[in-house]
């Protein structure tokens, strides 16, 4: 199975609003409503920001949003602040029962 | 709160096989899937497997024919092993809970294995 294409690197001032995008295929992000979102800082284990397309789990800032359209994937973080500066990775369940991430994308806060 | 803990040796030699533990804290193993996750140095997540709390197992296809992983319920762990290791195989190794079988929603610490004579 391939990786889900993430841009390699996005950007964005404190205060503003950055979109990360996922890109698979209808065997995975566009076949089901399972795609999830992962915080990771350096040194440490990735945290569940978004799950199911859109959920956020108890905890989570509401500045993290997920869209989904066709096989694309996408989580905007609005509001961006300093701590928002790590690696996030997509995820999606695909056909065949196993589960992929993305590539990943380190977001930069300027 | 569910807790997960790795636990194994931490330099594997080339050609052997790599085993690891995750021990999950107590009464939390049951109706779930629970899968081990990799990351090599400087790179990306890559999804290794996971096992359902009865046993049944799905792996990633390019790592399937060197994957096991298997579940002890009444210890609460479940475990990996990964043969025939080389360098390739050096990473952090996480074990995770998956919950609707969709997504990791706990993480181990992670646990660095070095593949090297």
């Amino acid at each position: 199975q391939s990786a889900l294409t993430q841009p390699a690197s996005v950007s964005g001032s404190p205060g503003q609003s950055i979109t990360i995008s996922c890109t698979g295929t209808s065997s995975d992000v566009g076949g089901y409503n399972y795609v999830s979102w992962y915080q990771q800082h350096p040194g440490k284990a990735p945290k569940l920001m978004i799950y199911d397309v859109s959920n956020r789990p108890s905890g989570v800032s509401n500045r993290f949003s997920g869209s989904k359209s066709g096989n694309t994937a996408s989580l905007t973080i609005s509001g961006l602040q300093a701590e928002d500066e790590a690696h996030y990775y997509c995820s999606s369940y695909t056909s065949s029962s196993t589960l992929v991430f993305g590539t990943g994308t380190k977001v930069t806060v300027l | 709160q569910v807790q997960l803990q790795e636990s194994g040796p931490g330099l594997v030699k080339p050609s052997e096989t790599l085993s690891l533990t995750c021990n999950v804290s107590a009464g939390a193993i049951s109706n779930y899937y629970w899968s081990w996750i990799r990351q090599p140095p400087g790179k990306g997540l890559e999804w290794i497997g996971y096992i359902y709390y009865s046993g049944s197992t799905n792996y990633n296809p390019s790592l399937e024919s060197r994957v096991t992983i298997s579940i002890d319920t009444s210890k609460n762990q479940f475990s990996l092993k990964l043969n025939s290791v080389t360098a390739a195989d050096t990473a952090v190794y996480y074990c995770a809970r998956v919950t609707h079988g969709s997504h990791f929603d706990y993480w181990g610490q992670g646990t660095l294995v070095t593949v090297s004579s």
